[in-house]
């Protein structure tokens, strides 16, 4: 089945510590690429996107993504966290093959001092 | 302030009583949506609007209603609600450049239906 994974729930890194949240999706052509962050008792927030060309794509609040075609993968990473960083993040993807988009279950980050 | 507005962001209310949560953005954006997110589970798409008059049904639409009068509002319409409908519910809207997938969101409303 078509389907957007985020495999962990929860992570837990310490402020100042990199990090990297995975992504991985099953669908057949190359989709839009996206990655959400939602703090608490907020909106979501579009972080970054990806559509084509340079497959390492830089957003907002120092975050970068990489799509990797051959794994179906788009993690996120940050080199440094801060705390304010701490929130759930959300992969999302429109298949290449409709206007929909379609959201993983999402990943909550915790920042230890 | 592009913005998408939800009212009302709280609302505790009983089986059956007719509700409607209001959504507004100010982006002049054609396509308008609504998501649940309910832990676990991340974000599903309750129905969704191309454009005015224009809707169709996401992937839970199930005791739902909307209605696209107006290109700005997109309400949401739960015309008995039921225990399991208790959920946080979220408007966004986007323009057609990113293949909708470029979504402003609401700041949410959270529902209890007891």
């Amino acid at each position: 089945a078509q389907s957007v994974t985020q495999p962990d729930i929860h992570i837990t890194v310490s402020e100042g510590a990199s990090l990297e949240l995975r992504c991985n999706y099953s669908y057949g052509a190359t989709p839009y690429l996206f990655w959400y962050v939602q703090s608490p008792g907020q909106g979501l927030q579009l972080l970054l996107k990806y559509f084509s060309g340079d497959t390492l794509v830089q957003g907002i609040k120092g975050f970068e993504a990489e799509f990797k075609r051959s794994q179906s993968s788009f993690n996120l990473r940050k080199p440094s966290v801060h705390w304010s960083d701490a929130a759930e993040y959300f992969c999302a993807v429109v298949p290449g093959s409709s206007y929909k988009l379609i959201f993983g279950s999402g990943t909550r980050l915790l920042v230890r001092p | 302030e592009a913005q998408v507005t939800q009212n009302p962001r709280y609302l505790i209310t009983v089986t059956g009583k007719k509700l409607t949560v209001t959504c507004s953005q100010n982006m002049n954006h054609e396509y308008m949506s609504w998501y649940r997110q309910d832990p676990g589970l991340g974000l599903r798409q309750i129905y969704y609007s191309m454009n005015v008059e224009v809707t169709d049904k996401g992937d839970v639409p199930e005791g739902y209603k909307v209605s696209r009068k107006e290109k700005r509002n997109f309400p949401l319409i739960l015309e008995s609600p039921s225990p399991n409908q208790t959920s946080l519910y979220f408007c966004a809207s986007s323009t057609p450049g990113t293949g909708y997938g470029e979504l402003f969101f609401g700041e949410g409303s959270r529902l209890t239906v007891l």
